[in-house]
């Protein structure tokens, strides 16, 4: 079994700031962990993803996350944030016994502030 | 482009109706999900189906059945509806194995119960 932990339920941040997402993990087996966006009313979105390989990701949008084992996090950061990243942000972690299903934590509202 | 689509956006029901939330995905992935979202309980899984006519329980599965008669429609039914049913809905799907990289999220239905 997995589960999530989003440390914050809310990041408010200035424009152009650096902001950091944490997010811890436990897992009783090697994992696939995700990061999804949701803009107001409207579905999720895949916004980066670590399978396998290096243990930097990162997004076509600025976003980056790092895999990291020993601490089991998959923290999401993004150097320099503009007032259209505000969005929830949701960590997810899914086995990678390739079944498909994925445990998502609760989101973080991130508010980029003018 | 590769999508999951919910059939309504925003629906109003009456307390007691028998409710009908239909996802389509054209992907020919094997899992599909519903979730419902409410403000402060992150995703709530309701069903799962891994396979045509399967179909797992999630979290919170009263008040609720899924029909899934075919590879790419997934339908939550609401037997009865309440006003604690009133939610954001969010249908998801996903392939397995080697192709897993993650869910794909219709846009969400919003639903009133009155």
């Amino acid at each position: 079994a997995q589960s999530v932990t989003q440390l914050d339920s809310q990041v408010p941040v200035f424009e152009e700031a650096p902001v950091e997402l944490r997010c811890n993990y436990s897992s009783s087996v090697s994992v696939y962990l995700f990061w999804y966006v949701q803009y107001p009313n409207q579905g999720l979105q895949l916004l980066l993803k670590y399978l396998s390989g290096s243990t930097l990701v990162e997004s076509i949008n600025g976003f980056e996350a790092e895999f990291n084992k020993s601490q089991t996090s998959f923290h999401l950061r993004k150097p320099s944030v503009h007032i259209s990243d505000t969005a929830e942000y949701f960590c997810a972690v899914s086995g990678n016994t390739n079944a498909g299903k994925s445990t998502f934590g609760d989101g973080t509202t991130l508010t980029v502030k003018p | 482009d590769v999508k999951v689509t919910q059939s309504s956006r925003y629906l109003v029901k009456r307390t007691g109706e028998k409710v009908f939330l239909e996802c389509v995905q054209d992907m020919d992935h094997e899992n599909m999900f519903w979730y419902r979202q409410d403000p402060g309980l992150g995703l709530r899984l309701i069903y799962f189906s891994y396979d045509v006519k399967m179909k797992e329980k999630g979290d919170i599965p009263e008040g609720y059945s899924v029909s899934r008669e075919k590879k790419e429609r997934f339908s939550l039914i609401l037997e009865s509806a309440s006003t604690n049913q009133t939610s954001m809905y969010l249908c998801a799907s996903s392939s397995t194995g080697a192709q897993f990289y993650g869910y794909t999220f219709g846009s969400g239905t919003r639903l009133t119960v009155v």
